[in-house]
Parts: structure tokens; sequence; C-alpha cells
């Protein structure tokens, strides 16, 4: 069975900082993993994915993820976090043949102060 | 132009009811998805049409009922609602069962009094 994991609940870092928001997946199968984003009230956004081409993933608003597969890990990572970056983020895990089903994480709200 | 939307945004109703949630892509897409945000903000899938044709019924009570009309329209059906279906209720859509990222929606809070 699949599972993602994303240490932390709650992550706290100043203006101008670097984000790095972690998450573990577990799966049998090469996995395809996601980043979301979800700002209070709000739908989710995809921020960047990994599809098996390259393990370093660019994604929206200066994020970036690396895909270790030694590691079974998928974090997130921006260089310069910005008061706009506060919000919930969520990883998720699918892979093929499951007809779209994404597992999420149980979410990790960023909050960034000035 | 919305690419999902769902109407109501916010639905306040009394145990028992029967209520509806629709949603709307206008994406192209061939798959739709219905998700649950619990209070914890933890996510579940809980149903999936591709084309009209259910994919996913991801052991659901059958108080829940999903109807796709056509591939643009995917909508939540839910009788005799309970406490425990307070919950936030995101549609969303993909280009098929394929996962590569799908678009949601900007959700659905059912409060059950």
């Amino acid at each position: 069975a699949q599972s993602v994991t994303q240490l932390g609940s709650h992550v706290s870092v100043s203006e101008g900082a670097l984000v790095l928001l972690r998450c573990n997946y577990s799966s049998s199968v090469p996995p395809y993993l996601f980043w979301y984003v979800q700002y209070p009230n709000q739908g989710l956004q995809l921020l960047l994915k990994y599809t098996s081409a390259a393990t370093l993933v660019k994604g929206i608003n200066g994020f970036e993820a690396e895909f270790k597969k030694s590691e079974t890990s998928f974090h997130l990572t921006k260089p310069s976090a910005h008061m706009s970056d506060a919000a919930e983020y969520f990883c998720a895990v699918t892979r093929l043949n499951q007809g779209g089903k994404l597992i999420f994480g149980q979410g990790t709200e960023l909050s960034v102060k000035p | 132009d919305t690419a999902v939307s769902q109407t109501p945004k916010y639905l306040v109703t009394q145990m028992g009811n029967d209520k509806s949630i629709k949603c709307e892509q206008n994406l192209g897409h061939d798959t739709m998805y219905w998700y649950k945000q619990d209070s914890k903000k933890f996510l579940k899938i809980m149903f999936s049409y591709n084309n009209k044709e259910l994919i996913i019924n991801e052991t659901v009570p059958n108080r829940f009922s999903p109807k796709s009309p056509d591939k643009a329209h995917l909508n939540l059906h839910i009788n005799s609602l309970e406490l425990g279906d307070s919950a936030v209720y995101f549609c969303a859509s993909g280009p098929g069962t394929y996962n590569y990222g799908y678009t949601f929606g900007s959700g659905t809070r059912l409060t059950v009094v």
C-alpha cells in the first residue's frame, strides 16, 4: 500500500529564510509525487510534480523538490520565504493504474514571520 | 472563467436532510473526482468518474451518490446527512485516469447541525 508522511504539522520561518517541508513516501512501485498548496478558504493548487523524469523538479512560485529514491523522500524547498508563501502544503503520491487516485499526507502549515 | 467550479460554496443544513453539491469543469478533461477534507485538513478521495463512468468508489457510505450527466459535470448527492459529514468537499478534474496533477475547485464547506 502507498502512503505519505509529512514531518512536522507546522513549520515557521522568517521572511527571506530557507523553506524546507519534508515528505517521505512508501510505495512498492515507482511513484508519481506531487506537492499542492492550499491558501485559506481555497482549493488546492499544484506546485510541482515528479513523474519519473528529472529528479529535481522546479515548480511555481520559486519552489522546487528533489526525488531521492534511496531516502524515499520528496522534500519541498524554496531558497527565500515570502509572506505570501504562508499556507498549508500537501504532499501526495499515486502510481500508474490507480485511476488517478491521490493519497495525501497530513499537510504542513507554513507560517512566515516578518 | 473558473476552470472547476463548485456550488454552493457554503452549505449549512440539519441532520437527516438530503443535499446536493454541483461541480462543473470547462477544461475539457475526461476525469473528475470528489475529495473530502476533514476538520484536521486530511484529504481523502471519495469517487472518480472517467467520461461518465465510475472508476473509483472508495468505501464511501451508500448515502453518498455521485452522478455524472456528462464528462463536464460531476454532482454529489448526500442522503440523510449526519454530523460526521461536516467537512469541505472538493471537486477536481484531470486529463485522464493517469495522473499528471489535476485541477481542484475551491471547495464546498458543508456543516451539519
